[in-house]
């Protein structure tokens, strides 16, 4: 079965720099989730999107932005990196039903290192 | 505002041992709740869920019963393997503002030994 994907892997960025990370979401799920889960922490939730509009937002930094495109998929755009924004991204996708969403499948994930 | 609590790891058990992760949350409404388990070097796979009171959920051997006069779901195996060592996530989703965010526990470390 398909899965999220996220694409890059691994990426390694210096202080300053910017970042784009990738996500690419189950086909028919119409919701996506980004999550940032530092070394031996719990994820913490972001942003989201529902049919292309921004439906929630969490701790997401003001240097942070994201968008989902008309084919659903997800880019999380990070500016003037910072040391601390090393971490591991999730994406992850869901299929409203309604207007809930009972299951969120995870991609696996984007390691970002800031040197 | 939603949260979940964990029993706090790291959890070391030997094989075919019996397994209980506690999990409590505190939620407005009436929420979804959710094990996920992430194995080293991975993301995370949803292992289990339950969506309203007194429903259990159960996937390879693993049981949570979502326990609304208690607020928990604790997590059970009757006998673990090896291939079980993870870290094992206690979550909730609630409707906050018309998104379902998933709110996570601190995460609980298992070693299983042979």
């Amino acid at each position: 079965a398909a899965g999220v994907i996220q694409s890059p892997r691994h990426l390694i960025k210096e202080k300053r720099e910017t970042a784009t990370l990738k996500c690419y979401p189950i086909p028919r799920h119409d919701t996506v989730y980004w999550y940032q889960q530092g070394p031996g922490q719990d994820p913490q939730f972001l942003i989201s999107f529902y049919e292309k509009m921004q439906s929630d937002k969490g701790s997401i930094p003001d240097r942070f932005s994201a968008q989902q495109f008309s084919d659903y998929h997800s880019e999380l755009n990070m500016s003037s990196l910072e040391l601390g924004d090393s971490a591991l991204y999730f994406c992850a996708s869901g299929r409203a039903s309604g207007s809930v969403v009972y299951e969120q499948y995870f991609g696996p994930g984007t390691r970002l290192t800031v040197t | 505002g939603n949260s979940v609590t964990q029993m706090e790891g790291p959890v070391t058990l030997s094989e075919e041992a019996f397994l209980t992760i506690n999990c409590t949350y505190t939620a407005t409404g009436y929420p979804s709740l959710f094990w996920y388990v992430q194995y080293p070097g991975e993301g995370l796979q949803l292992l289990l869920k339950a969506t309203k009171a007194d429903d259990k959920g159960s996937n390879k051997g693993f049981e949570a019963t979502y326990r609304k006069e208690t607020t928990s779901f604790h997590l059970e195996k009757g006998s673990v393997q090896v291939s079980d060592s993870a870290v094992y996530f206690c979550a909730l989703s609630g409707r906050v503002q018309g998104a379902q965010k998933l709110v996570f526990g601190q995460g609980t470390r298992l070693t299983i030994n042979p």
